[in-house]
């Protein structure tokens, strides 16, 4: 059973497409991270997300935190080739007190073509 | 600022035979994090050592992998005898921090284990 259901699972679009990847669960979580991975490579963090309701940016990239803090979307506008990787989720459960270990959605497989 | 660093990149090994995993967290990042991808599953959890102490280990498969890190520097994961299930990557990541405050998260490069 997933506990951070991620979608969609890939995605596949043309230069100067906008897209939404989600990240939901039915658990509250008390921080939110997204990462970017590359082939080869460790995630890398993009953002952390840490009260319901925010939203960051990121240059083309959009980060929402839900209000109650069980989901969160990643929005790109215009996207572009070098956005091509592997988007991931990762949240820390509330109430974990010190416990910081991450829990991982599946991962979003993003193409931009040319 | 060097980053974490882990090796081999890549180890192959025959079943019931025996892999040690290191890895180099940043300098000054007391907590550090094992973390495992199977293919085809979502990243899980391992371990967390805050330097030499281990913080939550409720990740760990069975008593066939051990983790260690001496002196609160690098840290070990040591699996024996493999299996085949064992196979998949194996990352570290390092954070400093205490209390709630939740930091990002450093990764190294992983280990990519493949048991046959």
């Amino acid at each position: 059973t997933q506990l951070l259901e991620q979608s969609p699972q890939f995605l596949s679009i043309q230069e100067g497409e906008n897209l939404t990847v989600y990240c939901n669960s039915s658990s509250v979580f008390s921080s939110l991270q997204w990462y970017r991975q590359e082939p080869g490579e460790g995630p890398v963090l993009l953002v952390t997300v840490v009260t319901g309701g925010e939203v960051k940016k990121l240059k083309r990239l959009t980060f929402q935190f839900g209000d109650a803090r069980k989901d969160s979307s990643l929005h790109i506008t215009a996207a572009q080739p070098g956005d091509t990787g592997l988007y991931l989720c990762a949240g820390v459960f509330a109430g974990a007190g010190n416990n910081r270990k991450l829990i991982w959605g599946l991962g979003t497989s993003l193409a931009v073509n040319p | 600022e060097a980053g974490v660093t882990q090796f081999p990149s890549h180890s192959v090994i025959e079943k019931g035979q025996t892999v040690t995993l290191r890895c180099d967290p940043i300098s000054g990042h007391d907590n550090l994090y094992w973390y495992r991808r199977v293919m085809g599953k979502e990243i899980k959890f391992l371990l967390h050592f805050v330097k030499e102490s281990k913080q939550d280990e409720s990740g760990m498969p069975n008593n066939r992998f051990l983790a260690e890190r001496t002196g609160g520097t690098y840290s070990t994961l040591k699996v024996q005898p493999a299996e085949l299930e064992d196979s998949g990557v194996y990352f570290c990541a390092s954070s400093q921090g205490t209390g709630r405050i939740n930091y990002g998260y450093t990764f190294g490069s992983g280990t990519r284990l493949t048991v046959v």
